[in-house]
């Protein structure tokens, strides 16, 4: 079964520090691997996309690695803000013709003043 | 670029009534657009799969009756809930596909239904 999971399932960290979050995933075949941010209430924003022979992408203060050999990914936040406070979704692409999004559970990040 | 918009934004109806939820790509054409279901704490569940002018597919143990979905235009999909009933209050969530490309999905911002 192609699922995507997330650890840990909420972090709460002190503004101005580093955390990572991890997401290991079956799907296959695979296409994709994306991390979104979920705001409250909010749909999600894309913050990196990395297909298989992508190990790492940055988007600002984020970066997303990727081991295709292992199924493992993960979201470094760097230098934290109190707007970095959201919900953190790992989503997988099924390949082929759909494109199938297979959503991770999501990882709850609280930054702290 | 890239935006998709819902309208309302919060919905409070009650039960038994139907209520209609708007999804929109406000500066591209949607290819393909994709209705979810997030329950709190929960993660993002796909509903049904539309494409312009054809009939939308559902996932399993997605009720077609209870949720239509029209998909009118390439910028506009719709979604009812009919016969609404406490259960189905969600945070509805659509995105719209621009093209084919992997990377060229987008969601919109969601809609709070509560139903009394």
């Amino acid at each position: 079964k192609n699922q995507v999971e997330q650890s840990p399932q909420s972090l709460i960290i002190l503004e101005g520090k580093n955390c990572t979050l991890q997401c290991n995933y079956t799907v296959s075949p695979f296409s994709n691997l994306r991390w979104y941010k979920q705001d409250t209430g909010r749909g999600p924003v894309s913050l990196t996309i990395m297909t298989f022979s992508e190990n790492t992408k940055s988007n600002g203060r984020y970066t997303a690695t990727l081991d295709a050999d292992t199924k493992q990914s993960s979201l470094h936040i760097t230098a934290s803000q109190l707007s970095d406070s959201a919900s953190y979704i790992c989503v997988v692409s099924e390949g082929g013709a759909t494109n199938k999004l297979i959503f991770g559970t999501g990882t709850l990040l609280a930054v702290q003043p | 670029g890239a935006v998709v918009s819902q309208h309302p934004s919060r919905v409070i109806c009650k039960s038994g009534t139907s209520v209609k939820i708007e999804c929109r790509s406000l500066d591209f054409q949607a290819t393909t657009m994709f209705w979810y279901r997030q329950f709190p704490k929960q993660s993002l569940m796909l509903m049904a799969t539309s494409n312009e002018g054809s009939k939308a597919t559902y996932e399993q143990g997605v009720e077609k009756d209870k949720f239509l979905i029209n998909h009118a235009s390439l910028t506009l999909s719709t979604l009812t809930v009919t016969s609404a009933h406490p259960e189905d209050s969600s945070f509805y969530i659509c995105s719209a596909r621009r093209g084919r490309a992997y990377n060229e999905q987008f969601f919109g911002p969601g809609t709070r239904l509560t139903v009394l």
